[in-house]
């Protein structure tokens, strides 16, 4: 079935790095744009960050420009978050979702997101 | 910017619940006549759920008694015959223009 797994999450802190990795199964991966949704604790849903099918387009969020690098590996179906410079702020637990259609059949870059990871939690703290 | 409203809300079981999303802009692109907003179920300790797209097209397994409508900036997530299951958080959403916003959400729960 479609799947998205979350890991790489952890304490760490302030300042410091963490790599997040979401696997991808049971759908073409190379042909959605794929992105990042954090939830700090008790807080609403966050767009970090987002990637289209080829890498050729990527976005972020204001909050983590310049510290948050997206990235994808289509032949591994996975996708990627290096976070640096990591603040008490981005603690959140972090989604991998995916777009509810392929790239071909998109007017606009968003989408309504179809397929979440259960999320993987990352916690900056002293 | 999504803004929903309200903040949260009691329902009986077996009645409809209301939850309203207005947009600051027009969500309606004209070139499919779609409406870009989407609604999320998130119950307690889970991840969101996608329950509708395109304004009022249930994802699929969906149960009928969710819908959604609305046009333009004004939209509505009705629940009919509330069932225990339902308790949780409501997010809107728009994925007409980068980056994409929800609204804060919406707490339902069994008066």
């Amino acid at each position: 079935q479609v799947q998205l797994v979350e890991s790489g999450g952890g304490l760490v802190k302030p300042g410091g790095s963490l790599r997040l990795s979401c696997a991808a199964s049971g759908f073409t991966f190379s042909d959605y744009y794929m992105r990042w949704i954090r939830q700090a604790p008790g807080k609403g849903l966050e767009w970090v960050s987002d990637i289209s099918a080829s890498s050729t387009n990527i976005n972020y969020a204001d909050s983590v420009k310049g510290r948050f690098t997206i990235s994808r590996d289509n032949a591994k179906n996975s996708l990627y978050l290096q976070m640096n410079s990591l603040r008490v702020e981005d603690t959140a637990l972090y989604f991998c979702v995916k777009d509810k259609n392929p790239y071909f059949q998109k007017l606009v870059i968003g989408d309504a997101f179809d397929i979440w990871g259960q999320g993987t939690a990352v916690i900056v703290s002293s | 910017v999504m803004t929903q409203s309200p903040d949260s809300l009691a329902v009986s079981l077996g009645e409809r619940a209301t939850i309203n999303c207005k947009s600051s802009q027009s969500v309606l692109y004209r070139s499919n006549n779609k409406n870009h907003v989407a609604w999320y179920q998130q119950r307690p300790g889970q991840p969101p759920k996608l329950l509708i797209y395109w304004a009022s097209t249930r994802d699929s397994g969906v149960p009928d008694r969710f819908s959604g409508s609305g046009s333009g900036t004004d939209f509505t997530l009705t629940i009919n015959s509330l069932q225990p299951e339902d308790v949780a958080d409501y997010y809107c959403q728009q994925y007409y223009t980068t980056p994409c916003s929800f609204g804060k959400g919406n707490k339902l729960e069994i008066k």
